[in-house]
């Protein structure tokens, strides 16, 4: 059982670079989210969906894009990198909201 | 703005000493509440959450966590801190109205040999 999967691990961007971070689980879990983990600010939501074909904002939102066609798979898209997005990125999956969550092992970005 | 305040950023305890890590949070209503634990370099694991069943949640590892209304607070405990219980911990709360977690800003534990 893999549970939550994230690649890549980790990721050096050049500004104004795009890249998709990946993440599938195989829970079955309707709903996923992706978070950024900063010093200091514990983790931020950046998007999360409910389910396949629904996703919505969370609090920092801007910079990234998502999709949500198969409940297994969530891919963070940043569009145009920027320094401020250096950070470790964290995707989980959970059956609802108030459910355990699983949590990917991270992916470590860092934008020069 | 809904929120949980994790009151100290790092706790430093002995080794088979008791551990306190201190979570407030706001509310008009009765959230759902967790712990979550984060080992170096590693994904976040759940301690315990708290449903609006027993008050007293009791988790893995030894750790528990009691909510008390009255003071809008779900602070950790442990009574005797092993050498593995070195990690962050994050308090984590539902919010009403929509589907999203917040995140406290999270507590750094130390244990001394």
């Amino acid at each position: 059982n893999a549970g939550v999967t994230q690649t890549p691990k980790f990721q050096v961007l050049k500004t104004g670079q795009s890249m998709t971070l990946q993440c599938a689980q195989d829970m079955n879990h309707e709903y996923m989210s992706w978070y950024r983990q900063d010093p200091g600010m514990g983790l931020r939501l950046i998007h999360y969906s409910v389910g396949a074909g629904i996703t919505d904002q969370g609090e920092v939102p801007n910079g990234y894009n998502v999709s949500r066609s198969t409940t297994e798979d969530f891919p963070l898209r940043l569009l145009s990198a920027a320094p401020s997005q250096t950070s470790v990125y964290f995707c989980a999956s959970s059956r609802t909201l108030n459910t355990e969550a699983f949590f990917g092992q991270g992916t470590r970005l860092t934008v020069v | 703005a809904q929120s949980v305040t994790q009151l100290d950023s790092h706790v430093s305890v002995s080794e088979g000493t008791p551990v306190l890590l201190r979570c407030n949070y706001s509310s008009s209503y009765s959230p759902s509440l967790f712990w979550y634990v984060q080992h170096p370099n590693k994904g976040l694991q759940l301690l315990l959450k708290y449903t609006s069943a027993a008050t007293l949640v009791k988790g893995i590892n030894g750790f528990e966590a009691e909510f008390k209304k009255s003071e809008t607070s779900f602070h950790l405990t442990k009574p005797s801190a092993h050498m593995s219980d070195a990690a962050e911990y994050f308090c984590v709360r539902d919010n009403f109205g929509n589907e999203k977690l917040t995140f406290g800003t999270g507590t750094r534990l130390t244990i001394i040999p």
